[in-house]
């Protein structure tokens, strides 16, 4: 069965240094991962994919995530971050098993201090 | 703005009743997918449709089915309302069948007294 871990309800950061988001999937086969950002009472955004290729994923705001298969992780990175990155952040992972679901991890809550 | 559109915004009801919440896909996208956000449970997937057939189904109680119509719009259908139910409500779209991202609606708090 497919599942995914999100092993931090919360990560306390200051502004202007390095984060990251950790996620660690199972599934059988090739995963699909994502990672998703969720601002208060709104929908969850789109941030970042990996289907196959280079493991170190770029996407939108300057995030990034690296694709670990030893490990199964897909850890959200970004070099520098900002106070407006504070959000929910949600990892989930697909895959060609288990009907093709999208699994989402439980969600880790950045908080990112000026 | 994802491009996807959820009515109502908010919706407030009784024990024991049913309502329907609708969800327009953006532009193109052929699936539509239901979500259930509570903070107990998190994001739970309940179900998806793809160009109008069911697709895949999660955790989606006996109480609640959901459809997806020929214009793409897809209707999420909740009764017998229990407490519990209260949530917020996700439909998100996507272009492919499966292993895609999705894009999300605003979503429709459901509020059961």
């Amino acid at each position: 069965a497919q599942s995914v871990a999100q092993p931090e309800d919360q990560v306390n950061v200051a502004e202007g240094n390095p984060l990251t988001v950790k996620c660690t999937y199972s599934v059988s086969g090739n995963p699909y991962l994502f990672w998703y950002v969720q601002y208060p009472n709104r929908g969850l955004q789109f941030l970042l994919k990996y289907i196959t290729g280079d493991n170190l994923v770029k996407g939108s705001y300057g995030f990034e995530a690296e694709f670990n298969k030893s490990q199964t992780s897909f850890h959200l990175k970004k070099p520098s971050a900002l106070v407006s990155d504070s959000a929910l952040y949600f990892c989930a992972v697909s895959g060609n098993t288990g009907g093709f679901k999208t699994i989402f991890g439980a969600g880790t809550r950045l908080f990112v201090k000026a | 703005d994802s491009g996807v559109t959820q009515t109502p915004k908010h919706l407030i009801t009784a024990t024991g009743q049913r309502v329907t919440l609708r969800c327009s896909p953006r532009s193109g996208d052929l699936s539509v997918y239901w979500y259930q956000q509570s903070l107990d449970q998190g994001l739970q997937f309940l179900i998806q449709y793809y160009n109008g057939e069911e697709r895949a189904k999660g955790n989606i109680l006996e109480r609640f089915s959901a459809q997806q119509f020929p214009d793409l719009h897809s209707e999420l259908n909740l009764s017998s309302l229990e407490l519990g139910d209260s949530a917020l409500y996700f439909c998100a779209s996507g272009t492919e069948k499966f292993n895609n991202e999705q894009f999300f609606g605003p979503g429709t708090r459901l509020t059961v007294l």
